[in-house]
């Protein structure tokens, strides 16, 4: 089973949509939960952070799940600027190691 | 500020020859990571060094690959012999533990192709 899966996509939405993607891990001892974005042909950077509370950031909202080891993220009216990649990340245990997805395609359509 | 600078940003090689991947982390970070990314496999962590140390070397996938930090602005990844198979983006990142959420820093990729 792999440490962090996720599904693949591509999630073909038009602008204005509420778009969900999923994940779910695997080591129950991780702490830190992220996910970063990364554009086509670009490095990935951090979109944000993941706390057992839930957090939003303007039209991002992502959750955690522990009992469960599942993590999401809500992008709501989604714009054309938000297509790309996104990677769910988990950090490794007691290491500072970030274990990456292989990302979720999301093309926003006009 | 200057962010992670890696050179050269794309190589084309023939199988067999020598490649050798650098990368200059941000000023200050004391953890520096190597990944390699396909579209078959993703993202994955080579190995990473602390205060250039390398700490976990468990992803570099055989004797083939070498990595090195003589100081804390500087890094190689080398592959000798170099196969087709090891065609990929490498990523190189780096990180502080002053930084919110050990937020790590992506340099551009080197785009690598072994023919």
């Amino acid at each position: 089973r792999k440490e962090v899966e996720q599904d693949p996509g591509p999630f073909n939405v038009p602008e204005g949509a509420t778009v969900a993607f999923n994940c779910t891990y695997s080591n129950s001892a991780s702490q830190s939960f992220f996910w970063y974005r990364q554009d086509c042909r670009k490095e990935p950077k951090l979109l944000m952070s993941v706390y057992s509370s839930g957090n939003e950031d303007g039209r991002f909202t992502a959750q955690l799940n522990r009992a469960s080891q599942y993590i999401s993220l809500l992008i709501r009216d989604s714009k054309l600027s938000d297509s790309a990649t996104y990677l769910c990340v988990v950090e490794g245990g007691a290491t500072n190691k970030l274990i990456f997805g292989t990302g979720t395609l999301l093309a926003v359509q006009p | 500020d200057a962010g992670v600078i890696q050179s050269p940003r794309h190589e084309v090689t023939e199988m067999g020859q020598e490649v050798t991947l650098r990368c200059k982390p941000i000023s200050g970070h004391d953890y520096l990571f190597w990944y390699r990314q396909t579209m078959m496999r993703g993202l994955e962590l080579l190995i990473y060094f602390n205060n250039n140390v390398p700490i976990d070397d468990s992803g570099m996938p055989e004797d083939r690959f070498s990595a090195k930090m003589p100081n804390a602005s500087f890094s190689t990844l080398k592959i000798q012999p170099s196969e087709p198979r090891d065609s990929a983006v490498y990523f190189c990142a780096s990180s502080s533990r002053d930084q919110p959420y050990n937020e790590q820093f992506f340099g551009p990729g080197t785009r690598l192709t072994v023919l």
